[in-house]
Order: C-alpha cells, then structure tokens, then sequence
C-alpha cells in the first residue's frame, strides 16, 4: 500500500498570500499518478489536479500541481477566501487508492 | 459537474446491514467506473471500493472486503453498496464519486454525490 504524508497539517494564511501544500508517498509514484482534492465543509470534495500537474475543467489558475517521483506540491499563488478548506492529495498507480490525512488550509 | 445522489444512510447497530443507493444523470453511466469513499468524523477519506463500467469487475480495500459488496444497475443508471456485519468503526459519511476516465478505469474521481451518513452504535 501506498502511504501519502502531506505536509503541514495546518496552513495559517491570509488571502492574497500564497500557499504551499506538499504530499510525499511511501514508493514512487509511477507516471506522476497524483490527484489534488479541496474539500470545503459541507460540500463534497472537488477534483483539482491529475497526473501531478494537469488541472481539471473549470479550476481557476491560481492552483497549480508539480512533482514527480514521491514528493509533489499543491501551488495556490494567490490564496482567496473561497480556498480556506482542507487539500487531499491521492495516488491512484495501486489499490488501495489511498488518500494523504489532509492539509488545513485555514485563514 | 454532473449530479450524483447518495440515499440509503442510517442509524444501524453493530453485525447489522445496509444498503447505499447512488443515483447518477448528466452523462452516461455505463461507460464510466463508479467508486465509494468514505470519510470518518474529523478524518480524512478513504477509498472504499469502485467497479466498472459494465459492473464485471470491481476493487475493495482489504477494511470491507468480504464484508460490502458493490453493484450498479446500469438500466436505472444506479450505483449500490451492499454493507454486511457493519462495524463502529464503518461509521463515516460515504460519498459516490464517478471514474475521470471514459471507457477505462483511472481511479481518480472527477464529480462527488454530496454524500450519505452511515452511523454503526448500539
């Protein structure tokens, strides 16, 4: 199975600020098979970022993903008040398709 | 986004059953995977188990194997999870999330039900 540790548990910002969300995984990660997720309260979780980097439709440009092997970074270059949630990141190369504990992105 | 809407969540005691229900439009079904994750009271999410597009292949994790067993009914353009000898720790809410991938299974999930709340206690 394949362990994702993302880092740090909470991210204290204030919008216009940027964020820096990472996620590290057990093994490698093959083809960059890496989503980001934002999960506000109440409402389900949101589909980001897939394969590392390509984001998915209607996503606004201030996210970005990179990395590659086991580490990878969730980018929000200019945090709005609308992105204080909490970030998933989730490897889907093996089952179990994990999923990392989640990083707070709080203001 | 395309809707998906979870029904079928409970109060349920430990050993008993449940059977979740996950209504799907705005695309066609049988050609994408369908999958349940589940989030635990103040945890993060966890993939429960996905099937394919036909219904002839599906995945668990080892936490519910043996014990959930997930279908579709492609005619009803319906997702189902089968819950047997539900534990306290099932408790959790459990959102349907439809496959990103059109005739081939990813495994990452492009469009959430708003979910359905699943409580096991005596």
């Amino acid at each position: 199975e394949i362990v994702l540790t993302q880092s740090p548990g909470t991210l204290s910002l204030s919008p216009g600020q940027s964020a820096t969300l990472s996620c590290r995984a057990s093994q490698y990660v093959t083809n960059n098979w890496l989503a980001w997720y934002q999960h506000r309260p109440g409402q389900p979780p949101r589909l980001l970022i897939y394969g590392a980097s390509s984001g998915a439709t209607g996503i606004p440009d201030r996210f970005s993903g990179s990395g590659s092997g086991t580490d990878f970074t969730l980018t929000i270059s200019r945090v709005e008040p609308e992105d204080f949630a909490v970030y998933y990141c989730q490897q889907y190369v093996s089952s179990p398709y994990t999923f990392g504990q989640g990083t707070k992105l709080e203001l | 986004e395309v809707p998906l809407s979870e029904s079928g969540g409970d109060l349920v005691q430990p050993g008993g059953s449940l059977r979740l229900s996950c209504t799907a439009s705005g695309f066609t079904f049988r050609n994408y995977g369908m999958n349940w994750v589940r989030q635990v009271p103040g945890k993060g999410l966890e993939w429960v188990s996905g099937i394919s597009g036909s219904g002839a292949t599906t995945d668990y994790a080892d936490s519910v194997k043996g014990r959930f067993t997930i279908s579709r009914d492609n005619s009803k353009n319906t997702l189902f999870l089968q819950m047997n000898d539900l534990r306290v720790e099932d408790t959790a809410v459990y959102y349907c999330a439809k496959d990103r991938g059109l005739w081939i299974q990813l495994w990452f999930f492009d469009n959430w039900g708003q979910g359905t709340q699943v409580t096991v206690s005596s």
